[in-house]
Formats: structure tokens, sequence, C-alpha cells
């Protein structure tokens, strides 16, 4: 079934070490974004990216890094220079960056 | 420098309409006016959008004012698992302009 996955659902790391989070879209969807939420927030933009091999920083990008080198998968490494790495983190797509975008289900960060 | 204003939280009986408000008074001609929500835990769910005319679909019904300087999203008839925030954003459809969410409306659907 077409969809947007993220996995893990739940991740758990030791401060100081970087850590990949998993966007995977079987949508055709060209541009695809990473977002973050903290606890009774709304979500703020990491990056995005409008195609394949090309990508953007969003608000807060300071901390994270990104990269796409395949239309379908767009993964994000949280480094340790991110101050706050534990947050809920979402991914989502769409067609182009001008369509509504369809989110996954979201990994949820805890660095201990 | 947020582009819309939504009530923190608002409560529903099951079976009743629930008519959730959005302001908008800085929206500029060629942004239209999205609605997401977001049951706990999970991501952000796309409900509609419009431009200024009124839109319906088979999850809810937006309602545009005149001026477009607010809308009102419809869920016709609320059940339990429509629990959720509901986020009210405006944005232009022009490629590389993103969603910004703000706090949105987190609401309460009651037996």
């Amino acid at each position: 079934d077409g969809g947007i996955t993220q996995s893990p659902k739940y991740l758990f790391r030791k401060e100081g070490q970087n850590v990949t989070l998993s966007c995977e879209q079987n949508l055709n969807h060209d541009a695809m974004y990473w977002y973050r939420q903290d606890p009774g927030q709304g979500l703020r933009l990491i990056y995005y990216s409008q195609i394949v091999n090309d990508f953007q920083k969003g608000d807060i990008a300071e901390g994270y890094s990104v990269s796409r080198e395949k239309k379908e998968s767009f993964p994000l490494t949280v480094t340790s220079a991110q101050k706050n790495p534990t947050a809920f983190y979402l991914c989502a797509s769409s067609p182009h960056s001008e369509n509504e975008q369809f989110f996954g289900p979201g990994t949820r960060l805890t660095v201990l | 420098d947020a582009k819309t204003t939504q009530p923190t939280s608002m409560d529903c009986a099951e079976g009743r309409a629930a008519n959730l408000p959005c302001n908008h008074s800085t929206i500029s001609g060629n942004e239209y006016v999205y609605w997401y929500r977001q049951i706990h835990s999970q991501g952000p769910q796309y409900i509609i959008h419009g431009l200024k005319n009124n839109e319906t679909n088979e999850m809810a019904s937006l309602i545009i004012t005149e001026d477009r300087k607010s809308s009102t999203l419809i869920l016709p008839h609320a059940t339990l698992r429509d629990t959720a925030v509901y986020y009210c954003i405006v944005r232009a459809n022009n490629a590389g302009n993103m969603l910004t969410f703000g706090g949105g409306t987190r609401l309460m659907v009651k037996p």
C-alpha cells in the first residue's frame, strides 16, 4: 500500500551521538519535508527538498543535515551539534511543493 | 508573526456540528486557507483548503468570509475520533512556499 513511512517509531540515543531518522515514500512525490514538534507546540520546518539532489534549509536547520539521493528517500541526521534534539520528528511529502502535504507517522527521539 | 489566530481549545458534543473559527486578517490575495488536524502522537492529516469560495469534501466544509479575513471549518457530525488539534494555515501556492503551523485549536469531542 502507498504512503509515507518513518522508522523507528521510538528512538533513544545517548547525548553526543549522531542519529539518522528514516523517511521513505512510494507516492512518486517530488517534494519532501522534515518538521520538528515539541510538546504542546506546532510544527517547525527543518529542511525541505523540492527535487532529487536538491534541498533547502527551513526555519531551524542548525544541528541537522539531510540528503536526497533518491526520490523516495529523505533521511534526516540529528547531529551532536543540535542542542535540544529530544522531540517528535515528522516527515511529509507532496506531489510538488505547491500542493498539500501528506505526513508520515513520526519518530519520537529521546536523547538521554 | 503568526498569520492566523485560533482559539486554544473547544469542546463539542458527539453527533453535533463542530465549528472551528480562524482569523487571518492579513491574508494576501494569492494565499489559500488550509486546514490540517493532528490526532495525539500521529502525523498531521490534510483536511481541506480553499481560496475564496466555500469548499466541501467528505471530511468537512470550509466557509470563507467574503472579505477573506476569517474562515470556519465545519465538521458536520463530530465523533469521538475527531478529537484532535486543528491547524488553520494560510499559504500561497507557489513553489517553495512552506506550511507554517501555529498552535492550533484543541478540539475535544465529548460523549
